[in-house]
C-alpha cells in the first residue's frame, strides 16, 4: 500500500531549539517534497528533491535545511527554530509522469 | 503572486444539496491539476486529476472539469453528506519545470450542515 509516513506527527521546541522532521515513503517515486501550510495560504514549497543526494530549493527556504538520504527517506532541519516556524509540515512523494501524489499526515511544530 | 485562485473561500450548505467550487490559474506551461481533500490537521488526499483539455472526471459524488484555454477548473459535490465538510484544493502541475513543481490554492472550506 502506497505511504508517505511523517515523524514526529507532533513537536513543540523552544527558539533557538533543533529540531528534525522525518519523512519516509514506500512508494518507489523518485520526487519528495517538504511544504509548510498556515492559515490563509495554500501549501508553500520549502525545499524538493527527485533522489537521493539531490536537493532543490523551494520558495521559502530561509530558515530550512533538507537531506535526502536514500529514495526513501527526506528530512527536513531546523537548526535555529524560530516561531515563526510554527506551522504545519506536509511531506510528499510523487511519481516521475505526475499521475501519483502522496501526502503525509501532517507534523505539527510549536516553537514557544 | 498567487498563481492559483480558488472561491469562493468558504461555503456553507445542507446535507443533500449539491455545491460547486471553482479554480482558476495562471500558471503556465500548465500540466496536470488535481483536487485534493482536507479533513482539519489531517493530510490531503486526492480526489481527482486532470490532464487533458476538456477532462472531465468523476469519482463517486466528485466530478470535475477542466477548461485549459480558460485555465479554470471546477469540483462538482452532488447530494452532500456531513463527513465533506472539509477543506478543497486545487493543485496545478507546472509543466514548464522539469521538476514539477506544484502549485497550490488556499482552498475552499465547505461546511455541511444537517
Amino acid at each position: 500500500e502506497a505511504a508517505v509516513t511523517q515523524s514526529p506527527r507532533n513537536k513543540v521546541t523552544v527558539t533557538g531549539g533543533n529540531v528534525t522532521l522525518s519523512c519516509r515513503q514506500t512508494n518507489s517515486h523518485n520526487y519528495m517534497y517538504w511544504y509548510r501550510q498556515d492559515t490563509g495560504h495554500g501549501l508553500r514549497l520549502i525545499h524538493y528533491s527527485y533522489g537521493a543526494g539531490n536537493l532543490q530549493i523551494g520558495d521559502v527556504p530561509d530558515g530550512y535545511k533538507a537531506t535526502r538520504t536514500t529514495q526513501e527517506d527526506f528530512f527536513l532541519l531546523l537548526e535555529l527554530a524560530s516561531p515563526s516556524q510554527t506551522s504545519l509540515y506536509f511531506c510528499a512523494s510523487r511519481d516521475n509522469s505526475g499521475n501519483t501524489l502522496y501526502f503525509g499526515e501532517g507534523s505539527r511544530l510549536i516553537v514557544v | 503572486k498567487t498563481q492559483v485562485e480558488q472561491s469562493p473561500q468558504s461555503l456553507v450548505v445542507r446535507q443533500g444539496e449539491n455545491c460547486v467550487l471553482q479554480c482558476n490559474y495562471s500558471v503556465t506551461p500548465d500540466n496536470h491539476l488535481r483536487w485534493f481533500k482536507q479533513d482539519t490537521g489531517k493530510g490531503l488526499v486526492s480526489l481527482t486529476v486532470l490532464v487533458h483539455e476538456n477532462d472531465k472526471t468523476s469519482n463517486g459524488r466528485y466530478s470535475a472539469t477542466l477548461d485549459k484555454d480558460a485555465k479554470h477548473s471546477t469540483l462538482h459535490i452532488t447530494a452532500t453528506l456531513l463527513d465533506d465538510t472539509a477543506t478543497y484544493i486545487c493543485v496545478v502541475g507546472d509543466r514548464g519545470s522539469a521538476l514539477g513543481r506544484l502549485h497550490f490554492g488556499a482552498g475552499t472550506q465547505l461546511i455541511v450542515i444537517p
